[in-house]
């Protein structure tokens, strides 16, 4: 069973720029998730996706970041613009509808200098 | 508002020996709780999880206990390898009346395992 992909892996970028994550989960898995984890820190929930549909946003910096998933299956995540405190690793993750555990990617490492 | 606290953000163990990661929560509407494994450059993998109902589960080398009373948690690795050496979350899974759950992170506890 292929796990979950993201990309890129690394991105460096300049405070105020725009940057976008693409995450394609485990077949068949209904949720989806974004983190971002600082170092130091332990993963804080962005954005969980249910299908296609948004079921927590809660914490996700509207003004700045976006996230879509297309069809129920990839997902996107946007910051525009970037600011300095965004640099952290993003990680995407699934799990099915049953299923206790999620399953994460690589992460992608994002420095805004 | 940090609902699962790892107190410690770091531990040193021989080989051979017993380590303990520790965890303490807030929210006694957590349905489960789980531990994940980090090493560098890659993402958090599943290590094992324990029931609200349970107080204890082991799977091999590692043995999950719940105290609900204390809302506390611990995760035991005997024997410890070097090749634990990584940085353990522990997880507390939220579960909504909308049919989806919610995982909430401690910040993580750095395991050192030294020959």
């Amino acid at each position: 069973e292929a796990g979950v992909a993201q990309s890129p892996r690394y991105k460096i970028i300049e405070k105020r720029q725009s940057v976008a994550f693409w995450c394609n989960p485990i077949s068949g898995h209904a949720t989806l998730y974004w983190y971002q984890q600082i170092l130091g820190q332990g993963p804080k929930l962005l954005i969980q996706f249910q299908n296609n549909g948004v079921v927590d946003d809660s914490q996700l910096p509207k003004d700045r970041f976006s996230a879509e998933r297309l069809k129920g299956v990839d997902s996107t995540l946007k910051i525009q613009p970037a600011k300095l405190e965004d640099s952290a690793v993003y990680l995407c993750a699934s799990s099915s509808g049953g299923g206790t555990e999620a399953f994460f990617g690589q992460g992608t490492r994002l420095t805004v200098v | 508002d940090q609902q699962v606290k790892q107190n410690s953000p770091s531990l040193s163990v021989q080989e051979g020996r017993i380590s303990i990661l520790n965890c303490d929560y807030t929210n006694s509407m957590f349905d489960y709780f789980l531990w994940y494994k980090k090493y560098p450059a890659e993402g958090p993998t599943f290590l094992i999880s324990i029931s609200s109902i349970k107080d204890k589960n082991e799977d091999g080398r590692f043995t999950v206990f719940l105290n609900k009373s204390a809302k506390h948690l611990s995760l035991h690795i005997v024997p410890s390898q070097p090749g634990d050496s990584a940085v353990y979350f522990c997880a507390a899974r939220l579960f909504f009346s909308g049919g989806y759950n919610k995982l909430i992170f401690g910040a993580g506890t750095r395991l050192a395992v030294h020959p």
